[in-house]
């Protein structure tokens, strides 16, 4: 099993759906999760963390759930400007600043 | 305020040259990370510097691949007697230790290409 696997997509939506992305671990000992957005040919941009209790901001809410090893980004009314790639990062549980990282979701919102 | 920063944005090199890849990180983030990410394919990491030092350099891929950190700032990725397989874009990131999340921010990259 990959440490970090991500459904690579596409995934193809309309402007106003609300489209759901999930990420598995491996590694039970990690800690630390975060969610990315990376636009074409430009730089991982951190998008939110994600906390035990799950959290929200804005449009983009984020749960972790720890008993089946996945973390999940949830859009909801989503826009053309969402369109990009989502990455999910999880930190190698034996240290807290080594991230892996998955390969992404593509998300295109069609209008 | 000032996010990080990496230079040249592109490096066009010949196979065989070396080159050198320069990262600036957000003032006071004390951890510097350089990652790999080639076309189509995931972030890669290659090491991890804490201060000056380099407790994690796990990740370079051969020892053509050297890093080195001064003043607790900026970066420079060398990579020796370069090969195609290198072609990718070299990221580089920062955070502040001492929270708990460990939250990186990336730079823009250099897009290196070998030909």
């Amino acid at each position: 099993r990959k440490e970090v696997e991500q459904d690579p997509g596409p995934f193809n939506v309309p402007e106003g759906a609300t489209v759901a992305f999930n990420c598995t671990y491996s590694n039970s000992a990690s800690q630390s999760f975060f969610w990315y957005r990376q636009d074409c040919r430009k730089e991982p941009k951190l998008l939110m963390s994600v906390y035990s209790s799950g959290n929200e901001d804005g449009r983009f809410t984020a749960q972790l759930n720890r008993a089946s090893q996945y973390i999940s980004l949830l859009i909801r009314d989503s826009k053309l400007s969402d369109s990009a790639t989502y990455l999910c990062a999880v930190n190698s549980g034996g240290s807290n600043y080594k991230l892996t990282f998955g390969k992404g979701t593509l998300l295109t919102v069609n209008p | 305020g000032a996010g990080v920063s990496q230079s040249p944005s592109n490096k066009v090199t010949e196979k065989g040259k070396d080159v050198e890849l320069r990262c600036d990180p957000i003032s006071g983030h004390t951890a510097l990370y350089w990652y790999r990410q080639s076309l189509g394919q995931g972030l890669e990491f290659l090491i991890y510097f804490q201060g000056n030092s380099a407790p994690d350099k796990s990740g370079l891929p051969s020892d053509r691949f050297s890093a080195e950190r001064t003043g607790g700032s900026v970066s420079t990725l060398t990579i020796q007697r370069t090969q195609q397989e290198d072609s990718a874009v070299y990221l580089c990131a920062s955070s502040r230790p001492g929270l708990a999340t460990y939250e990186q921010y990336f730079g823009p990259g250099t897009r290196l290409t070998v030909t």
